[in-house]
């Protein structure tokens, strides 16, 4: 079965500073993994996804995510974070069925501080 | 753009009530889930149709039913709410072979 841990529950950085948000997948073909993110009181956003092809993946409001199938890894990063990104993330895989049942982690809450 | 949509944002109910969440979309996807999402536990799957009267299971279907006798609607029945089931429900949608999926905006549910 496919499963997805995100290690961090809550992350806190200044405006400005960098940032990386890490996803461990199980799966035991190739996957397919997602980065949503919820703004508080939302319904979930597509921030970006990968299939195949170039392992690093470029998504909306200057998100990218490495897909490392050495490390069973999906991280995100975003080089300067804005308060606006204050949100919570999810990371989710499929297993690449034709009905996209989408397995996902625990959620990173990110905090912003000005 | 994809358009899914919930029929309330905000619901309290009584334990032992029947409850229902309502939830359209109106891109014709063939695949349409219901979520749960409590803190700490991220979204967890309740059950999914990909196509009109088909129905599976997911990861925690007691104590919930569904219904979609149109493609466009997808229904979560509560038969009999307990406290336990206060939580975030969220719908979505992709279409067929495509593992995209699309939100509503989720119904925060309370059971007294």
């Amino acid at each position: 079965a496919q499963s997805v841990t995100q290690p961090d529950i809550h992350i806190t950085v200044s405006e400005g500073a960098s940032l990386e948000l890490r996803c461990n997948y199980s799966y035991g073909a190739t996957p397919y993994l997602f980065w949503y993110v919820q703004s508080p009181g939302q319904g979930l956003q597509l921030l970006l996804k990968y299939f195949s092809g170039d392992t690093l993946v470029q998504g909306i409001k200057g998100f990218e995510a490495e897909f490392k199938r050495s490390q069973s890894s999906f991280n995100l990063r975003k080089p300067s974070v804005h308060w606006s990104d204050a949100a919570e993330y999810f990371c989710a895989v499929a297993g690449g069925t034709s009905y996209g049942k989408l397995t996902f982690g625990q959620g990173t809450i990110l905090t912003v501080h000005p | 753009d994809v358009k899914v949509t919930q029929s309330s944002r905000y619901l309290v109910k009584r334990t032992g009530e029947k409850v229902f969440l309502e939830c359209v979309q109106d891109m014709d996807h063939e695949n349409m889930f219901w979520y749960r999402q409590d803190p700490g536990l991220g979204l967890r799957l309740i059950y999914f149709s990909y196509d009109v009267k088909m129905k599976e299971k997911g990861d925690i279907p007691e104590g919930y039913s569904v219904s979609r006798e149109k493609k466009e609607r997808f229904s979560l029945i509560l038969e009999s709410a307990s406290t336990n089931q206060t939580s975030m429900y969220l719908c979505a949608s992709s279409p067929p072979g495509q593992e995209t999926q699309y939100f509503g905006p989720g119904t925060r549910l309370l059971v007294l």
